[in-house]
């Protein structure tokens, strides 16, 4: 299946700054990828899909301006979230988009936790 | 949009014992179904799925079931190791090309 790489795997930050978090698919084109947001015990949330090239496209109630991001090429896609706060904590997952069909791989996932 | 129910949100076994999560979906559309393993603090990783045109598939210790008139399908897990403890997500797709993912299943398997 896709390999799916994330970085950092966990990151500890103080409130009102910024985190980058990387996903990279390292053996598949992906024009498209899902980012998921997860809190405890619950299941996948659907936050934005990333298109390479052009804006993503954000879930309803996801704030585009606080959680950027930017798909620059057929392999990587970032999430930025800007100005982090404690309610920003939470596990952060990404996945290429395939078509109707095709089985969807994951990344290992990003701890956040805003202090 | 498409709806996945997925039961039981938390399912406790003894070692070797079978586990069942049963899952139901409301798009007819919905043609492909992957089951998930999430490990705690790894993202889900894919244990086995099955399309529409299969009523059932097994891969050794791990079986999945699909009855598209009821829209159900189910995971089965036979002779549970403690290792099987897990969240175990079940998903629909096909009608979307966005996947939706039930609650999860929380397995814990006592040895």
């Amino acid at each position: 299946g896709a390999v799916v790489s994330q970085h950092p795997s966990r990151v500890i930050c103080k409130s009102g700054t910024s985190v980058k978090i990387e996903c990279r698919s390292l053996d598949f084109q992906a024009t498209t990828m899902f980012w998921y947001r997860q809190f405890p015990k619950k299941s996948l949330m659907l936050m934005a899909t990333s298109n390479e090239g052009s804006k993503a496209t954000y879930e309803q109630g996801v704030e585009k301006d606080k959680f950027l991001i930017n798909h620059a090429s057929l392999t990587l896609s970032t999430l930025t979230v800007t100005s982090a706060h404690p309610e920003d904590s939470s596990f952060y997952i990404c996945s290429p988009g395939v078509a109707p069909e095709e089985t969807q791989y994951f990344g290992p996932g990003t701890r956040l936790l805003v202090l | 949009g498409e709806n996945v129910e997925q039961h039981p949100s938390t399912l406790s076994v003894q070692e070797g014992d079978s586990a069942v999560i049963k899952c139901t979906y409301s798009d007819s559309a919905s043609n492909y179904f992957p089951w998930y393993k999430q490990e705690l603090g790894k993202g889900p990783q894919l244990i086995i799925d099955i399309r529409s045109n299969v009523g059932e598939k097994k891969d050794q210790r791990i079986a999945v079931t699909l009855n598209k008139t009821a829209k159900h399908f189910s995971l089965h897990i036979t002779e549970t190791q403690p290792e099987d403890s897990a969240v175990y997500f079940c998903a629909a797709t096909g009608g979307s090309y966005i996947p939706t993912f039930g609650r999860g299943t929380s397995l814990i398997v006592h040895p």
